[in-house]
Order: C-alpha cells, then structure tokens, then sequence
C-alpha cells in the first residue's frame, strides 16, 4: 500500500488563524481525499481532490473555509481557514491504491486543536 | 443518502472470547464493503472489505460476510486477544471502490481484557 505522510502531526491554534496541512504520498495517485474526524465522531469526508482540476466538496464544506491545493499527483494540501474551536479536529488524507486495489488507504492524521 | 450503522461501544471481551460486531447499511446500487481499524497512537489501517454479495473478507483472524439480504457486513473473530484492542470503523464506497469518498459507521470501541 503507499506510504502516506501528513505534517503537522498536531497544532494547537488560535481562533480566527488558519493552517495548512500537508500530505504527501510516495507514489503516484489519482485521487486523494480529505476527511475530518471530530472528537467521538465518525470520520467525514470533506472534499475529493484530482491534480489538475478543482476539488469538489461534500454537503457542508465550502471551499472558502477549506481550501485545498493538488499541485502534482504525490502532494496536497488542505487549509482550515479562520479557525474556530469547532474546527478542532483530526484531518485525515486519503489515497486510493496499493493492494487490494480500489482501496482507500490513510495517513496518520493531524490533530487540530483551536482555542 | 448513503449510511453505515454499527453498534456502540465501548465492547468488552475477555481475551479467547467470541467477537462479533455488527454492521449495516444503506445505500443505492451495490456498494463495496470494508472493516477499518486504529490502533491505540496508530492511524486507520484497512482490515477487510468485500466488493459483492456472499464475497467474505478475511484478514489478522477476523471475518465478514456481506449480506445483500440483510444488508449487513458484520466483524467476526473466533478468539480474541489483547492486542486487538483497537476502533473499529465499518464503511462503504458507494462507487464499489475508492473512486469516492468513504461513507463511515461511528466506530466501536473493543477492549480486550486479559
């Protein structure tokens, strides 16, 4: 399966800032998630992003708030724009790949906490 | 819309017990089906998945059958031990891969008491 790398592995962060989060695979992929996984709830899926097109976003995310990047097929970043503690979170990447095919595989998750 | 429902934890077991979780879901179409799971400090690892009806995953002891009857895909492990203590989230693709995003069930707790 590809190894996938996310930095930060944690932040702690003040209301009304942003962050970027960063995530790298050492491989190839075409399509590359983003979830969220809020304190005792499930994981969510916040946007699918494809190199070379604009990412689309789930029911309840817009791109002012996370803006997402896709500049090559191994990196993406997402932001968490003007923070608020509701933000706080784990942010997860996603890649689809490796074996068995057609699976999701995930990195290890930045743990966001805003004040 | 598409959802997975599994039952809450956290579950407690006595290590060598019988382990079942169970899972359902909704969905249009015919989706495929996968058992998650994070270890305590460790990120989400796929455990199994089953992309057709009657197709049984299997992987580390543990099991799961997708029931289109049912619409179930429940976890199974005949013996338990303490190191699979862990969350275990239950999803589906709708898509019938990784094509989409992942629709997930709120995740059960299993503790493994020694």
């Amino acid at each position: 399966s590809a190894v996938i790398s996310q930095k930060p592995s944690r932040d702690i962060c003040q209301r009304g800032t942003s962050l970027t989060i960063q995530c790298q695979v050492d491989s190839q992929v075409t399509m590359m998630f983003w979830y969220r996984q809020q304190p005792g709830q499930s994981l969510t899926l916040i946007a699918t992003a494809n190199q070379g097109s604009e990412a689309t976003y789930e029911s309840g995310f817009v791109i002012d708030k996370f803006p997402i990047s896709r500049p090559n097929l191994t990196f993406s970043t997402l932001t968490v724009s003007n923070m608020s503690p509701e933000d706080s979170s784990i942010y997860l990447c996603s890649v689809e790949g490796g074996v068995p095919q057609e699976t999701q595989y995930f990195g290890p998750g930045t743990r966001l906490l805003v004040l | 819309g598409d959802s997975v429902t599994q039952m809450e934890g956290p579950v407690t077991l006595s290590e060598e017990a019988f382990l079942t979780i169970n899972c359902t879901y909704t969905a249009t179409g015919y989706p495929s089906l996968f058992w998650y799971v994070q270890y305590p400090g460790e990120g989400l690892q796929l455990l199994l998945k089953a992309t057709k009806a009657d197709d049984k995953g299997s992987n580390k002891g543990f099991e799961a059958t997708y029931r289109k009857e049912t619409t179930s895909f429940h976890l199974e492990k005949g013996s338990v031990q303490v190191s699979d203590s862990a969350v275990y989230f239950c999803a589906l693709s709708a898509s019938g891969g990784g094509a989409d995003g992942l629709t997930f069930g709120k995740g059960t707790h299993l503790i493994i008491q020694p």
